[in-house]
């Protein structure tokens, strides 16, 4: 069974950088199964997808946060990361770690319990 | 402002069926499957149904999708207590190159 755990600040100050990490076990972000990423939940809102990235390297990003944001893996720690520049309150979300499956669209099957990052002074 | 479109809020009493709708257009909707995730609150979202209407392991056959050109429902039939929940839907989307989802629909079961 997969698993994924977050890992970072609860909070960052705006203006910062916004530096999670997310641990995965039961799979390998070496497999050209599946890709991995992240997807973020305002408080109160919707969810909003922010990037994945493939075992290739190859990422997959969220135009409107393309700018300010890069995802990395550590395949030799089995370890994803996640880097935000300059936040704002608008950044204020739980992040989730997520495994999706890109055929034909894409669909997360498995989800981090997630991590609440406040962005405030 | 969500790319697809849900309703808030939706409600009935246990046993009965209730469907939630799932609004995009032709670059969304229209043109790749859709998925949809159960929350529960102060949990994850969970997979429910995937590839419009396909279900993974575990998840019982109450639960059903479909789609209808630029629009997916998912219905929930012999509604349990245990079933309210907020329930999302998502996609790709071709044209902004990025996966979209809907606001979410909380599901009160009355």
């Amino acid at each position: 069974q997969v698993q994924l755990r977050e890992s970072g600040p609860g909070l960052v100050r705006p203006s910062e950088t916004l530096a999670l990490t997310c641990s995965v076990s039961g799979g390998s972000l070496r497999s050209g199964t599946y890709y991995w990423g992240w997807i973020r939940q305002p408080p109160g809102k919707g969810l909003e997808y922010v990037g994945t990235i493939y075992y290739s390297g190859d990422t997959y990003l969220n135009p409107s946060l393309k700018s300010r944001l890069s995802i990395s893996a550590d395949k030799s720690r089995n370890q994803l990361s996640l880097r935000l520049t300059s936040v704002t309150a608008a950044d204020t979300a739980i992040y989730f770690c997520a495994r999706a499956v890109r055929s034909g669209s894409l669909f997360i099957d498995f989800w981090g319990p997630g991590t609440l990052v406040t962005v405030s002074s | 402002q969500s790319v697809l479109t849900q309703p808030p809020s939706v409600s009935a009493a246990p046993g009965q069926t209730v469907t939630i709708s799932c609004s995009g257009n032709s670059s969304n909707i229209g043109a790749n499957f859709v998925s949809w995730y159960q929350q529960l609150p102060g949990t994850a979202p969970k997979l429910l149904i995937y590839d419009y209407r396909q279900r993974p392991s575990g998840i019982p056959d109450r639960f059903s999708g479909s789609r209808s050109g630029t629009s997916a429902t998912l219905a929930i039939t012999g509604l349990q207590t245990g079933d309210e929940a907020d329930y999302h839907c998502g996609t790709w989307d071709s044209s902004l190159r990025t996966a979209v989802f809907g606001g979410g629909t909380k599901l009160t079961v009355l």
